[in-house]
């Protein structure tokens, strides 16, 4: 295990709905980024939190937002959900910008419906 | 901008023999690095091996091992000895140097049998 955690595990919200994700990043880590994984494809950046700061974000419509607090877990929050937010988010954390020590927590497979 | 590609969508292999998961990248940036994970159906994304730009040999990290061919942009993962516990989805992703990000690949689906 890496030592990150994700909740919930599994949610089911129906269109137009909001939607908040959170990450416990591992012991010692400051950074904290996500992804969001379709079916049948690799994950895809959303954005990534460095010490409570955002410091980059991919190809994601505002409604897709963040916050990284104090003790660096983190939120993801989806407003106006629609039927292609269905996926499995995936946040990982580092400590710094180190890549290769970068670790994925088990992920949240949300079903818009 | 980063891009892997990589063009097994799924490979079989007897157990314990060596099996090659390929990736090409293509980048501009003369700083990156490349990764393989490995994903089982439990959906956590594993890190298994790592190679910078700039590393002169090839990464090996237990049975895995890289086959890192910087002029053909290619990154191969090798699994020696494969286990049943090898049957997943791997991916291979691609972090440019100074950036945030890891440009996935769509993996690549590897069964191991009996």
């Amino acid at each position: 295990e890496t030592g990150v955690t994700q909740s919930p595990t599994h949610l089911i919200k129906t269109r137009g709905q909001q939607v908040t994700l959170r990450c416990s990043s591992q012991s010692g880590h400051n950074t904290v980024s996500w992804y969001q994984q379709a079916l049948g494809q690799g994950p895809q950046f959303i954005f990534q939190y460095y010490r409570e700061e955002e410091n980059g974000r991919g190809n994601f419509p505002p409604r897709f937002s963040g916050l990284q607090f104090p003790n660096y877990s983190s939120e993801l929050n989806v407003n106006a959900l629609e039927l292609d937010d269905s996926a499995l988010y995936l946040c990982a954390s580092s400590s710094g910008l180190e890549y290769y020590e970068q670790y994925f927590g088990p992920g949240t497979r949300l079903t818009v419906t | 901008a980063q891009k892997i590609t990589q063009t097994q969508p799924g490979m079989f292999v007897q157990e314990k023999e060596a099996v090659t998961l390929d990736c090409t990248y293509d980048t501009s940036d003369p700083s990156y690095g490349l990764f393989w994970y490995k994903q089982p159906s439990s959906g956590e994304m594993i890190f298994l091996i790592y190679q910078g730009s700039y590393d002169q040999q090839n990464a090996t990290e237990g049975r895995y091992s890289l086959n890192f061919q910087k002029a053909r942009k290619s990154a191969n993962l090798v699994i020696s000895a494969s286990q049943l516990g090898d049957s997943a989805m791997y991916f291979c992703a691609i972090h440019r140097g100074g950036s945030e990000k890891l440009v996935f690949g769509k993996g690549t689906k590897l069964t191991v049998n009996p």
